[in-house]
């Protein structure tokens, strides 16, 4: 069985601050993809990043970054000089590799993220 | 029009109604799937379509029926629903092998 814990629930920061939001989980597969999406209040869950099991580089684009750590099973996310327009709901997800034609993930339960001006 | 549309936005409705949730998909997808978000909880699949056949039934009560006449369209038929039925159901599509879904709105679904 597959699993993503999101241990944090709600972060509070003020702008301008780095912020970190973790994710740890769960897989008997060999090979799979982990993903982060973002939920604005809108509603719609935006694609944020796809990484798989081989690729153990970290990952930067902007003032994103992700760490992934095969050892310790984690695939945190960082925003750098974190901004009011982050402020969403976060998610982690994890499919595996072998799931046919579609990408059936597992999700974690998201971490609400609040910038403050 | 681009990407993933769900009407409506927002849905009252009382546990003997029938109403129906509409998915549309302009992103020559082949998949589509149906996912339901409560508070507090994981995102749950519901169901899955590929090439408009169901692949993917996540064990749901039969009181939520789900339809695809073809690759671009989706619907959630509900009847007789409960008020832990509640919640945000969102529509998804995707396109090759393990590719990253692409999410609607979501319909906001209250059941009194």
């Amino acid at each position: 069985a597959q699993k993503v814990t999101q241990a944090q629930t709600e972060i509070s920061v003020v702008e301008k601050e780095d912020v970190t939001l973790d994710c740890v989980y769960e897989t008997r597969d060999t090979t799979y993809y982990l993903f982060w999406y973002k939920q604005p209040p809108s509603g719609e869950l935006v694609f944020l990043i796809r990484r798989n099991s081989f690729d153990e580089q970290n990952e930067i684009s902007g003032r994103y970054s992700w760490n992934f750590q095969k050892s310790t099973s984690s695939f945190n996310f960082t925003i750098t000089a974190s901004q009011v327009v982050d402020s969403a709901v976060y998610f982690c997800a994890l499919s595996s590799y072998f799931t046919g034609a579609n990408s059936k993930l597992t999700f974690g339960k998201g971490i609400t993220l609040s910038v403050r001006p | 029009e681009t990407g993933v549309t769900q009407t409506p936005r927002h849905l009252v409705m009382g546990m003997t109604n029938k109403k129906s949730l509409k998915c549309e998909q302009h992103l020559g997808h082949n998949a589509m799937y149906w996912y339901k978000q409560s508070a507090k909880k994981p995102l749950e699949l519901m169901f899955v379509y590929n090439f408009k056949e169901q692949t993917e039934n996540n064990s749901v009560p039969s009181r939520f029926s789900p339809e695809c006449p073809n690759s671009s369209h989706l619907f959630l038929h509900l009847h007789t629903l409960q008020p832990e039925d509640s919640a945000l159901y969102l529509c998804a599509s995707s396109g090759e092998f393990n590719s990253p879904l692409h999410f609607g709105n979501g319909t906001r679904l209250t059941v009194t």
